[in-house]
C-alpha cells in the first residue's frame, strides 16, 4: 500500500536553533501535503496545506514565517521550524492525498517528535 | 466552517464489553470520514474509511457508520480486548476548503 515517511523521527535541538522535517511519499506523487501538529494529550490541528510548485496555505494563528513549508517535488514537503523554542515542542505529522477528486485518499506519516529544551 | 465532535472523551470498559464511539460533525459536505486509532506516543493507525456514498465499513471486530445527513458517525467495537486501549480519532475530509479536521478523540481502555 501508499506509504509516507517522515525523516527524522525524532529531534531534540537547542532553543534558537532551525528544524527541517522531511515528508515523503514513497510510491506516489502528491500534489498535496498536508502538516499537522499535535500537543500532548490533544488532536491534531492543521497547520498548513503544501502544494507543489507553490507557496503553502497556512491555517489561521499559524505563523508562516516560523514554519516554514516547502514542496519542491512531487515526492517530498519539507516543514522547517526557524528558531525553535520549546514552545514549538510538539508532534508533526504530515499527510499526503493519492487519486484524484472523490477517490483521493489520505495516508498520514508516523510523525516526527520535536523537543525543544 | 468545520467542526469535529467526539463523545465521549473518555471511557473505561471491562474486557468483553460492546461499546460505542459518537463522532458529529457540522457540515454534512464531506468527501469521507476516517477513524483512526493512537497508541500513546505514536502516529496514527487507521481503522476505517467511510466515503460520503457509504453507510457503514466493517473490519474484524469493528464496524463504523455514516449518516451524512445527520452529521454523525459512529465506531462500534465488539467484544473489547485490553490491546484495543488507545486514543480513537475521528477525521472528516471536509469538501468545504478541501481540508481535514479531527475531532479531540477519545481516550479507551479496557480493563483485563
Amino acid at each position: 500500500g501508499a506509504v509516507v515517511s517522515q525523516h527524522p523521527s525524532w529531534v531534540i535541538c537547542k532553543s534558537g536553533t532551525s528544524v527541517k522535517i522531511e515528508c515523503r511519499s514513497l510510491d506516489f506523487q502528491a500534489t498535496t501535503m498536508f502538516w499537522y501538529r499535535q500537543f500532548p494529550k490533544q488532536s491534531l490541528m492543521l497547520m498548513a496545506t503544501s502544494n507543489e510548485g507553490s507557496k503553502a496555505t497556512y491555517e489561521q494563528g499559524v505563523e508562516k514565517d516560523k514554519f516554514l513549508i516547502n514542496h519542491a517535488s512531487l515526492t517530498l514537503s519539507t516543514l522547517t521550524v526557524t528558531s525553535a523554542h520549546p514552545e514549538d515542542s510538539s508532534f508533526y505529522i504530515c499527510s499526503a492525498r493519492r487519486g484524484e477528486g472523490r477517490q483521493e485518499t489520505q495516508y498520514f506519516g508516523p510523525g516526527t517528535r520535536l523537543l525543544v529544551l | 466552517k468545520q467542526e469535529v465532535t467526539q463523545i465521549p472523551a473518555a471511557l473505561s470498559v471491562p474486557e468483553g464489553e460492546n461499546l460505542v464511539l459518537n463522532c458529529s460533525f457540522t457540515d454534512s459536505a464531506i468527501y469521507n470520514l476516517q477513524w483512526f486509532r493512537q497508541d500513546p506516543g505514536k502516529g496514527l493507525t487507521s481503522l476505517l474509511l467511510i466515503q460520503s456514498s457509504q453507510r457503514e465499513q466493517t473490519s474484524g471486530r469493528l464496524n463504523a457508520s455514516l449518516d451524512k445527513s445527520s452529521g454523525r458517525s459512529t465506531l462500534y467495537i465488539a467484544a473489547s480486548q485490553p490491546g484495543d486501549s488507545a486514543t480513537y480519532l475521528c477525521a472528516v475530509w471536509s469538501s468545504g476548503g478541501f481540508k481535514t479536521i479531527f475531532g479531540a478523540g477519545t481516550r479507551l481502555f479496557v480493563k483485563a
